[in-house]
This record gives C-alpha cells, sequence and structure tokens, in this order.
C-alpha cells in the first residue's frame, strides 16, 4: 500500500496542555481519514479532509490537510484524559483500500 | 448503528494448527477488509473482498486465505499457524470510511 509517515509515535501530554500530530505522504492525495483506538479497543472513524487546505473541527481536535495535499494534522487543545489512545490516519490505495499510519500514541499525565 | 463483529475476542492455538477467524457485518456493505495489528507497524492489510466469492491479496498475504460465501460474512483463514503469526486482528467494513470489528488476539503457541 501507500506509505504515510505518522509523527510522533509517542506524545506525553500534559492535562490541559495542546499538542499536534502530523501525517505525510510523498504523493499527492485524494483524501485523507483519521480514526482513533482506545487502549483495548478497536479504530473508530474520526473524519475525512478532501480539500487543499481544509480546516475541520470537532470540539477540542482540529484537522487539517494541507495545501498541497500531501500532509494532514490533527491538533487537540486542552488535552483530556478522554484524549488517550492512538490516533492514525489513513490514506486511499487502489479502489476502498486504505493504508494506515502507524499511529500517535498519546497518554496524559493527570 | 454499523456493528461488525468477530467470532473470538481471544484465541489461543498451537503451532501448526488451522485457525479460523470468523468477522460478520450488518450494513450490507460490498467491501469488507483484514487486517492485523502489531506495536509500531500500525494495521497492515491482510486481504480485501469487494463482493462475495471476490478477494484481493493486501500487504501482507503470506500463510493466510480467506472466504466470502457471503455478503456479511468475511472469514480469515491460517493454514498452518506460527508464532509469527501471534497478533491482533481486526476485520473492517465499508465503502469509504471503514468500520471496524472488536478485534482477535491470537497467540500462536
Amino acid at each position: 500500500g501507500q506509505q504515510v509517515m505518522q509523527i510522533p509515535q509517542y506524545q506525553h501530554v500534559q492535562e490541559g496542555e495542546d499538542f499536534t500530530t502530523y501525517c505525510n505522504s510523498s504523493t499527492t492525495l485524494s483524501n485523507i481519514q483519521w480514526y482513533k483506538q482506545r487502549p483495548g479497543g478497536h479504530p473508530v472513524f474520526l473524519i475525512q479532509l478532501v480539500k487543499s487546505g481544509e480546516v475541520k473541527k470537532q470540539k477540542r481536535l482540529t484537522f487539517q490537510f494541507g495545501e498541497a495535499k500531501k500532509n494532514s494534522s490533527l491538533h487537540i487543545t486542552a488535552t483530556q484524559t478522554t484524549d488517550v489512545g492512538t490516533y492514525f490516519c489513513a490514506v486511499p490505495f487502489g479502489d476502498y483500500k486504505l493504508s494506515f499510519g502507524a499511529g500517535t500514541t498519546v497518554t496524559v499525565r493527570a | 448503528d454499523v456493528k461488525v463483529t468477530q467470532s473470538s475476542r481471544y484465541l489461543v492455538k498451537r503451532t501448526g494448527e488451522k485457525v479460523f477467524l470468523e468477522c460478520v457485518q450488518d450494513m450490507d456493505h460490498e467491501n469488507m477488509f483484514w487486517y492485523r495489528q502489531d506495536p509500531g507497524l500500525g494495521l497492515r492489510l491482510i486481504y480485501f473482498s469487494y463482493d462475495v466469492k471476490m478477494k484481493e491479496k493486501g500487504d501482507i498475504p503470506e500463510g493466510y486465505s480467506v472466504s466470502r460465501e457471503k455478503k456479511e460474512r468475511f472469514s480469515l483463514i491460517l493454514e498452518s499457524a506460527s508464532t509469527n503469526q501471534t497478533s491482533m486482528y481486526l476485520c473492517a467494513s465499508g465503502s469509504h470510511e471503514q468500520y471496524f470489528g472488536p478485534g482477535t488476539r491470537l497467540t500462536v503457541t
């Protein structure tokens, strides 16, 4: 599948702080999706970005698609313990298939 | 709500055994997927099915086969389990976004 790099692999955050995780591709993407997997759970779809420069918000989560459609970011403000988990970006390849990044695992210090 | 179920949450098998992992979805999706998830490697696609009896290899199909006899059911088969197949196996269905089952943690001893 298509390679997509996700950084950082681990993010340790103090509760209340902000952080950002990034997803980078060497090729132009038609769209990008983000998923969240809670500890012991399964990946759950969060959002899809399609347009160049698109920004979407879900409460404290802000998702952005780069102008060149080669990268994306997820920014979380005022991190809470409920944000703990692994966040994956996923990019399409072939028909209906997705290639997932390795994920950013977030832990929160209370 | 889309529901994807998997036959077992935990499974322990011996080396050389034949292993069947079952997945059922209730949303009439044509596309179904099997992934394995290992620490630091994300989700890797094993096989993909786009219709009944239709399948396509993913990134890591070696040592696995699949069966899709009914639209709602997609089975992953390990013909002869090996210790390097110890992993979390996730089934998913969907056309654009994917809906995942709870996963089966398989241990091969």
